[in-house]
């Protein structure tokens, strides 16, 4: 299996512009999760989804951020406008369990979005 | 609030020592508990879980942790530590709400030859 894709792995972009990351989870899994990294805040859940339905999306910062799940094989994250403090690492993660479970989450390489 | 503490942030330890990196929850029932392991520029690889059970978890690459309910705690430990060990360890913990998982601040493991 090829594991978690994302796209870009790197993105460089000027303050105000529109972002968008892409993911591809592992097949057959159902659960997909969008995570940021930064050094100040570490490792934050931004949005899970769940048989391509959000379940929580309450770690999302503000409206300038949303997420979509269109089927079960492509996830995005979209910033807009983008600012110099969405400068992150972004990961997506996927697992194959029902809402109320847990079990291992696979993370993809992940993007690095530089706002400039 | 369910929360994990990792105390230490950076680690060094020399290529053949043991190692222990520590790992405290706070969580009111029983955890679910995962240590993670990042290398530079990638994404986070499971090294073990605790669901139940045996409380001594065995994982990939050499390593283990204990569980101990009495110290709220999953230390993660390797007898001798390789050059390749060196990353960035993340604990975790289930926090029983809509599958989330509540990660640790990490501890950057250096390691001298």
């Amino acid at each position: 299996d090829a594991g978690v894709i994302q796209s870009p792995r790197h993105e460089v972009t000027e303050m105000g512009q529109e972002v968008t990351l892409r993911c591809k989870p592992i097949s057959g899994h159902n659960s997909l999760f969008w995570y940021r990294q930064t050094m100040m805040r570490g490792l934050e859940l931004l949005i899970y989804f769940n048989n391509n339905v959000p379940i929580d999306d309450s770690g999302m910062p503000e409206d300038r951020f949303s997420a979509k799940m269109p089927n079960a094989s492509f996830s995005t994250l979209k910033i807009q406008p983008s600012e110099p403090r969405d400068s992150a690492v972004y990961f997506c993660a996927s697992s194959l369990m029902d809402w109320g479970e847990v079990d291992e989450q696979y993370f993809g390489p992940g993007t690095r979005l530089t706002v400039t | 609030a369910q929360s994990v503490t990792q105390p230490d942030i950076h680690i060094t330890v020399s290529e053949g020592a043991s190692l222990e990196l520590r790992c405290n929850y706070s969580y009111g029932a029983t955890p679910y508990l995962f240590w993670y392991v990042q290398s530079p520029g990638q994404g986070l690889q499971l090294l073990l879980k605790y669901f139940s059970g045996d409380t001594l978890v065995q994982g990939i690459k050499g390593f283990e942790a204990e569980f101990k309910r009495s110290q709220s705690s999953f230390n993660l430990r390797k007898p001798s530590v390789h050059w390749s060990d060196a990353a960035e360890y993340f604990c975790a913990v289930y926090t029983g709400t809509a599958s989330k998982l509540t990660f640790g601040t990490g501890t950057r493991l250096q390691v001298t030859l």
